[in-house]
């Protein structure tokens, strides 16, 4: 089956920096990934759709200036967390599109101190 | 209203019981859906796709019900290894996966 990875798998870091996240599909090219996130104990909430080569599509209440996304080949779409503070600490996961189904990286734990 | 709801439990069944889920969405234009299993600290992996004419996997069922606007996932003979959390996903025609917020199943000895 499809194999999407992200890297890294768990990141700590202070209030104010900033945290790259990448998810790359790995046998598969993919013209869409989604980035999602999942607070404890909740659903996984899509942050934005990212399209390969074009803006990636936030979803309502998703800042884009905030968590900046990069979709510059078929294999790789990064989410940058910018100053980032501890309420932004979540599970954040991504999925690659193929048609009527996605495969789902193993997601990154961040947490802001 | 919630577009995607599901009970969240936790369903607390001992092993070898049989335990169902419902799920209701309210996007009428919903094209596809499934179900995805999440255990904890993990990501979501499909379990099954759910099709019109219903489903089954082994001891899992799924069934839609489009005039009602639920999927339902039936679990037979539960182990021990089925424990962990069920979301049922619906796919708008834009390929957006909108998720429930899971249900927890505990399966006991």
């Amino acid at each position: 089956g499809a194999v999407v990875s992200q890297h890294p798998s768990w990141v700590i870091c202070k209030s104010g920096t900033s945290v790259k996240i990448e998810c790359r599909s790995l046998d598969f090219q993919a013209t869409t990934m989604f980035w999602y996130r999942q607070f404890p104990k909740q659903s996984l909430m899509l942050m934005a759709t990212s399209n390969e080569g074009s803006k990636a599509t936030y979803e309502q209440g998703v800042e884009k200036d905030k968590f900046l996304i990069n979709h510059a080949s078929l294999t790789l779409s990064t989410l940058t967390v910018t100053s980032a503070h501890p309420e932004d600490s979540s599970f954040y996961i991504c999925s690659a599109g193929v048609p009527d189904t996605q495969y789902f990286g193993p997601g990154t734990r961040l947490t802001v101190l | 209203r919630k577009e995607v709801e599901q009970d969240p439990g936790p369903f607390n069944v001992p092993e070898g019981a049989t335990v169902a889920f419902n799920c209701t969405y309210s996007n009428s234009a919903s094209q596809s859906f499934f179900w995805y299993r999440q255990d904890c600290r993990k990501e979501p992996k499909l379990l099954m796709s759910v099709y019109s004419s219903g489903n089954e996997d082994g001891r899992f069922t799924a069934q839609l019900n489009r005039a009602s606007q639920y999927i339902s996932l039936l679990i037979r003979d539960s182990k021990l290894s089925d424990s962990a959390t069920y979301l049922c996903a619906v796919n708008e025609a834009t390929d957006k996966l909108i998720f429930g917020t899971g249900t927890r199943l505990q399966v006991f000895p």
